[in-house]
């Protein structure tokens, strides 16, 4: 099985900080990388697919980058309602795997 | 609008078997590989299980194969996930969702509400 490494575990910012949040695959998986938010008590939702693509009607301070086993999600200017959970998730082979995700507050 | 909605879950004794169903609407059911992701209380998102379209290739994940069995209805758009000697393990909200595929990536936009299986005595 493909481990997904997410770090940090869990993060505090500032409101208009810029937050990154890193994931690591123990197996180059291409760029079959998706990024999702959780808020509490809600199901996922999809903000980065293919490592970079930023999904439709998602705002474009929510980024993404990297390739092979290295990557990055980026929010640009943190904002209230950014914060949840973020979970990484590879589909580069079965079984599709997730970070155990970071979770974001509000410093 | 695309909609799932789960149900079958509850309160089920250890060893006992539970029915989850999703039903689907506003896509094309047939045509989309399903899969079935759960969450234990306060823990991350684990991958449970796949299908295909037609029902005629299914995957697990290793720790599950043999007591779930994913299947589904075309006909009634609606995905099912059989599960059998269930253990304290495995309580958890449980959610399905269609695969997207847009030019080779593979990503869940649609996610149902979810419907939480508790396994205790």
């Amino acid at each position: 099985d493909i481990q997904m490494t997410q770090s940090p575990s869990s993060l505090s910012a500032s409101v208009g900080d810029r937050v990154t949040i890193t994931c690591q695959a123990s197996q180059d998986i291409s760029n079959f990388l998706n990024w999702y938010q959780q808020k509490p008590g809600k199901a996922p939702k999809l903000l980065i697919y293919g490592a970079s693509n930023l999904e439709t009607g998602v705002p474009s301070r929510f980024s993404g980058s990297g390739s092979g086993t290295d990557f990055t999600f980026t929010i640009s200017s943190l904002q209230p309602e950014d914060i949840a959970t973020y979970y990484c998730q590879q589909y580069g082979s079965l079984p599709i795997t997730f970070g155990q995700g970071t979770r974001l507050e509000i410093k | 609008e695309v909609q799932l909605v789960e149900s079958g879950g509850g309160l089920i004794q250890p060893g006992g078997s539970l029915r989850l169903s999703c039903a689907a609407s506003g896509f094309t059911f047939s045509t989309y590989w399903m899969h079935w992701v759960r969450q234990a209380p306060g823990k991350g998102l684990v991958w449970v299980s796949r299908i295909n379209g037609n029902g005629a290739i299914t995957n697990y994940a290793d720790s599950l194969k043999g007591r779930f069995t994913i299947s589904r209805d075309n006909a009634k758009n609606t995905l099912y996930l059989q599960m059998n000697s269930l253990r304290a393990e495995d309580t958890a909200v449980y959610y399905c969702a269609p695969q997207a595929d847009n030019s080779g990536y593979n990503y869940f936009t649609t996610w149902g509400q979810g419907t939480l299986v508790t396994v205790s005595s």
